[in-house]
């Protein structure tokens, strides 16, 4: 089945400073890369997600890029801020979604 | 305020015990994923449901049940509870009966079993 995995597991930057999660998923007919951004004690929201005709898409401060050639995606935030400190998921499947194990972003003041 | 409607928030129980996790998807969404969250691991899918029929297993347990009924809402049953089922289970909703239209999550039913 489809699989994703996710690096770095952890990532600490200054308040200010850009941030790049990436993700590497195994199944070539994958089209559909969502990001969710889990707060604690809340559930995984949307905040970015992209097709495999379009290879970036940006909504502000953040960005995603798809790379289909090598299978992998990667969600950019720019001018990081204390509130982005959270936990973020990235995904992809067609008929569910296939998660990775998170990155647990630390945006220091 | 997602839309998604989970209760109850919070559950702790024995084990051996049986639980009843509910959830309400969001307004006009016909799809129902269930999703478990252990300590430090990512989000494992357990099953979907759409307008009432089971449309996929993940690594859900026999012990793990679920049912989508008539008004769309979803129901997870976890039986014969043990410690390592403690965890937060999440449903997300979807409009279609695939998972490429994105999903949107409710805030959990956190599970402690004691």
């Amino acid at each position: 089945g489809e699989n994703v995995e996710q690096h770095p597991s952890t990532l600490s930057v200054q308040e200010g400073d850009s941030a790049v999660i990436k993700c590497t998923y195994s199944d070539s007919a994958s089209n559909y890369f969502p990001w969710y951004k889990q707060e604690l004690g809340k559930g995984p929201q949307l905040i970015i997600d992209i097709r495999s005709n379009v290879g970036e898409k940006k909504d502000q401060r953040i960005a995603v890029t798809l790379n289909k050639t090598a299978k992998h995606f990667s969600l950019h935030i720019t001018e990081t801020q204390p509130e982005d400190s959270a936990v973020y998921f990235c995904g992809t499947g067609f008929q569910k979604l296939v998660f990775g194990t998170g990155t647990r972003l630390l945006v220091s003041p | 305020d997602s839309g998604v409607t989970q209760t109850p928030k919070h559950l702790i129980t024995a084990t051996g015990q049986r639980v009843t996790l509910r959830c309400s998807p969001r307004s006009g969404d016909l799809s129902v994923y269930w999703y478990q969250q252990s300590l430090d691991q990512g989000l494992q899918f357990l099953i979907h449901y759409y307008n009432g029929e089971e449309r996929a297993k993940g690594n859900i347990l026999e012990r793990f049940s679920a049912q989508q009924f008539p008004d769309l809402h979803s129901e997870l049953n976890l039986s014969s509870l043990e410690l390592g089922d403690s965890a937060l289970y999440f449903c997300a909703s979807s409009v279609a009966g695939t998972g490429d239209y994105g999903y949107t999550f409710g805030s959990g039913t956190r599970l402690t079993v004691v």
